[in-house]
This record gives structure tokens, C-alpha cells and sequence, in this order.
């Protein structure tokens, strides 16, 4: 138990559509990162934000989107969902500063775009 | 850059001691780390590790040698619930000061009778 809830669990889309995934971080944490995971690969990530800004975003692309809110809870959202979309999206919440300072992860939002 | 290799998977056995390797190579070192992920469930955080040496935790334990990039994490007295993969993560600072993780693929460890 990490502390970092995710929602949906699962949900089931078509191509094309457009999805949004929710994450509450770990209490008095203030940074939320987004990471992609297909099956049989490591995390990826997406982007991450602190402070309601984006602060770092990986190799992905301008459709994938999202918010930071004051509680520090996030949303991830993606336009125009491709087939290889489909994946194991994972949030995680840590502390702002310092390389060391481990990352929790949610249990994930397993998406299936068909 | 960063690229980080290990193997595809593993398998030993129950009671038994494995090593899982990690090779990494990144502009800037700031650590490494392992995780543990159960099919289906989210990596939870095992080990990080900045100096050179053995870091034990109970069953678990992880080297590092920055001079070689290389790190390792011995599991003892093997359990069929180690079953899992292991990921072994390097971070990144990002400009705002948060950090990114560059995963592995993950070793898939299977652990039989």
C-alpha cells in the first residue's frame, strides 16, 4: 500500500477516442509523474508535474496531456487513442527535490484501445 | 542518454540465492534504484543505492560499483512469492528539481519447487 490511488482500474476504449485517468499522490507528497507500461517493458515516462506545472516530459507525444491540481492530485489525458496505446498507465508521487527520494507508484489504469 | 540492460528473465529455486544484473550507462549518476513488480500490481521500491558496496535488507540485498556500471540484487532464501519482475531504474533531475526514473525491461524471476 502505497498511498497513491488510481482511477479507472480498468476501462476499454476505441480508437480515436479520448480518455482521461485519475491519481490522488501519497499524502505531503507534491510531485505526480505519469509513466506508460506495455506489457513486457519497463515504465516509461510521460511527463511529470509540481507545482500545477509541467516539469519534465518524456518522448511522447503533444496528445498526451495533463493537470496538476492544488491537493496535488493529477489527471493524465490522451486525444485520439491509437492501438498502441493500449498499456498499463502508472502514477507516481514523490517529494519535489533530490535524486534519492524514492517514487511510489499506483496500482495503475490498465487501458485496452481497440 | 541512458540505457539501462538486464536480463529477460530468470529461474531458480525455492530457498535457493539469484542474482539479477544491471548494466547501466547514463550522462550523470545520481543513484540507482530496484523495484519489485507482481504481475498486474504497480513496482513497489526495494533498494537505492549512490555509494559503491553492499546494501543488505533482509532477504534482500543490492550492489552497486559506479566505476563499472553495474549493479546487482541478491535475493536469499528464495520464496515462491519472489516470483515477480525486477526492475532495476536510474534517475534523472529534472530542471525543476524533481527526478525521472529510466527503467530496465525487467527481469522476470520464476521460482519453483
Amino acid at each position: 500500500e502505497t498511498g497513491v490511488t488510481q482511477s479507472p482500474t480498468h476501462l476499454i476504449k476505441t480508437r480515436g477516442q479520448q480518455v482521461t485517468l485519475r491519481c490522488s499522490s501519497q499524502s505531503g507528497h507534491n510531485t505526480v509523474s505519469w509513466y506508460q507500461q506495455a506489457l513486457g517493458q519497463g515504465p516509461q515516462f510521460i511527463f511529470q508535474y509540481y507545482r500545477e506545472e509541467e516539469n519534465g516530459r518524456g518522448n511522447f507525444p503533444p496528445r498526451f496531456s495533463g493537470l496538476q491540481f492544488p491537493n496535488y492530485s493529477s489527471e493524465l489525458n490522451v486525444n485520439a487513442l491509437e492501438l498502441d496505446d493500449s498499456a498499463l498507465y502508472l502514477c507516481a508521487s514523490s517529494l519535489a527535490a533530490g535524486a534519492g527520494n524514492t517514487i511510489y507508484f499506483g496500482e495503475g489504469s490498465w487501458l485496452t484501445v481497440v | 542518454g541512458q540505457n539501462i540492460d538486464q536480463p529477460t528473465e530468470m529461474t531458480a529455486t525455492e530457498g535457493a540465492i539469484v542474482q539479477i544484473n544491471c548494466t547501466y550507462q547514463t550522462s550523470g549518476f545520481n543513484g540507482l534504484f530496484w523495484y519489485q513488480q507482481h504481475a498486474g500490481e504497480a513496482p513497489t521500491f526495494l533498494s537505492y543505492n549512490v555509494l559503491d558496496g553492499l546494501e543488505e535488507k533482509g532477504r534482500f540485498s543490492s550492489f552497486l560499483s559506479r566505476s563499472k556500471g553495474y549493479s546487482y540484487l541478491l535475493l536469499k532464501e528464495l520464496q515462491m512469492k519472489d516470483s515477480a519482475s525486477y526492475l532495476c531504474a536510474v534517475p534523472y533531475i529534472l530542471t525543476g528539481g524533481g527526478n525521472k526514473l529510466t527503467f530496465g525491461t525487467g527481469t522476470q524471476l520464476k521460482v519453483e519447487l
